[in-house]
């Protein structure tokens, strides 16, 4: 059974800047898993932030980026504003056609 | 616009059976991959299931068996049969389009409860 491990929660102060990180159970992240985040907030469907590890939707804020740090998927928030409060997806694709997503990263702007 | 409308959710008995349908509007719905992504209340995320522009279907272990996704180009729809439902397929439904995963519908309600 595949794993992938988000930060449960993390505090960011607005303007300030926070990395959420997203593991695979198998080994280190790369590419070839196509990294997707996500953004969340209560009551709403997910909304697409980052799709391929690095590439913005049309509609993503400059102040979201995407990258591989360390072995693992990463979401970097610069220049936070409040309304960044939300929960965090990502999903990984196994080279089997499988898709799994983390756990979610609980972002609380205070 | 883009626009996808999910449809078919609502309480039924255990080891029963529903069919969701998803309606897709605003784009050429034949060139994209879609898929279904379930949510329980206060929980994470759930790939369902996913069918490509060839007609492939691809499930996870978990529903592998009891789900069929299907589709119907001309109608610009997106189906999943649910199967031998359980309390553990109670969740929130969406239809998502595309490798990107860009557009999510507005989710429907599937509660499996006696």
């Amino acid at each position: 059974q595949t794993v992938v491990t988000q930060e449960p929660s993390l505090t960011v102060s607005p303007g300030g800047t926070v990395t959420l990180t997203c593991a695979s159970s198998t080994g280190a992240v790369t590419s070839g898993y196509y990294p997707n985040w996500f953004q969340q907030k209560p009551g709403q469907a997910p909304r697409a932030l980052i799709y391929s590890t690095s590439y913005k939707h049309s509609w993503t804020p400059a102040r979201f980026s995407g990258s591989l740090l360390g072995g693992k998927a990463a979401l970097t928030l610069s220049g936070v504003q409040p309304e960044d409060e939300a929960e965090y997806y990502c999903l990984l694709y196994y080279g089997d056609a499988q898709r799994v997503f983390g756990g979610g990263t609980k972002l609380t702007v205070l | 616009e883009v626009q996808l409308v999910e449809s078919g959710g609502g309480l039924v008995q255990p080891g029963g059976s529903l069919r969701l349908s998803c309606a897709a509007s605003g784009f050429t719905f034949s060139s994209y991959d879609m898929h279904w992504v379930r949510q329980a209340t206060g929980k994470r995320l759930e790939w369902v299931s996913t069918i490509d522009t060839a007609g492939d279907t691809y499930y996870p272990g978990s529903v592998k068996g009891r789900f069929t996704i299907s589709r119907e180009n001309v109608k610009n729809s997106l189906y999943l049969q649910m199967n031998s439902l359980g309390a553990g397929d109670t969740a929130v439904y969406y239809c998502v389009r595309g490798s990107a995963y860009s557009a999510w519908g507005q989710g429907t309600l599937v509660t499996v409860s006696s």
